[in-house]
């Protein structure tokens, strides 16, 4: 139930084109979901979060979308660069457990140029 | 405004030694949480500190500990170091609200 599940492990997109990674977790009492970026040998960068009362953000080229019935919630990246290319990791948490979050397995992006 | 500093970057240690390493949060932080990454286990949490007190803990075995000072710096100390310990260790600061912002970790190699 501790649980978030992300998909696909990895992704080839052209650039210009829309990368989208998918995360699916169990626990309904998750009430907030971030979304990180690493690059190698750096750690974690928060990119853009997002909780259950709304159903989409959007900051810059990066949307999160989020569906609480069927507790999913997702990563659009429009007109990817090469810049882009990165692991990304969704991640959840609960507020009584403070700050501790639940990442997925993470994602390895590649944008072609 | 700094961000979060690990220090050291790399550690290498031999099995049975043990370690500590050092997390400065972000200035006016009083959360920090500690993570442990490899490439089979992800990205798993240890523990979270508030204000000089664990708050959470992960799943991990009592060689791992941790503490807070009262400016807000974490030490992680992992005890009896196993080859399976070897791993990048990541600190995590927050004031509120629950943005997490992260160091550039640790490396830890046992040998």
């Amino acid at each position: 139930q501790q649980q978030v599940k992300q998909s696909p492990q990895s992704l080839i997109v052209q650039k210009g084109g829309i990368s989208i990674i998918n995360c699916a977790y169990e626990n309904t009492a998750f009430d907030y979901f971030p979304w990180y970026q690493q690059f190698p040998g750096k750690g974690p960068a928060l990119l853009i979060a997002i909780r259950p009362d709304v159903s989409e953000k959007k900051e810059g080229r990066f949307t999160i979308s989020f569906n609480k019935s069927a507790k999913q919630f997702s990563l659009h990246i429009m007109d990817s660069q090469p810049g882009d290319s990165a692991t990304y990791f969704c991640a959840a948490s609960r507020e009584e457990y403070g700050n501790k979050l639940v990442f997925g397995a993470g994602t390895i992006l590649r944008v072609k140029s | 405004k700094a961000g979060v500093t690990q220090t050291p970057r790399y550690l290498i240690k031999t099995r049975g030694q043990q370690v500590t390493l050092s997390c400065s949060p972000i200035s006016g932080h009083r959360s920090v949480s500690w993570y442990q990454q490899t490439p089979g286990q992800g990205l798993q949490f240890l523990f979270e500190y508030f204000s000089e007190t664990q708050r959470n803990k992960g799943n991990f075995p009592g060689r791992f500990s941790g503490r807070q000072f009262s400016n807000s710096r974490s030490e992680m100390n992992v005890s009896t170091l196993e080859l399976g310990d070897s791993a990048l260790y990541l600190c995590a600061s927050s004031l509120a609200g629950r943005e997490a912002f992260f160091g550039q970790g640790t490396r830890l190699t046992v040998v």
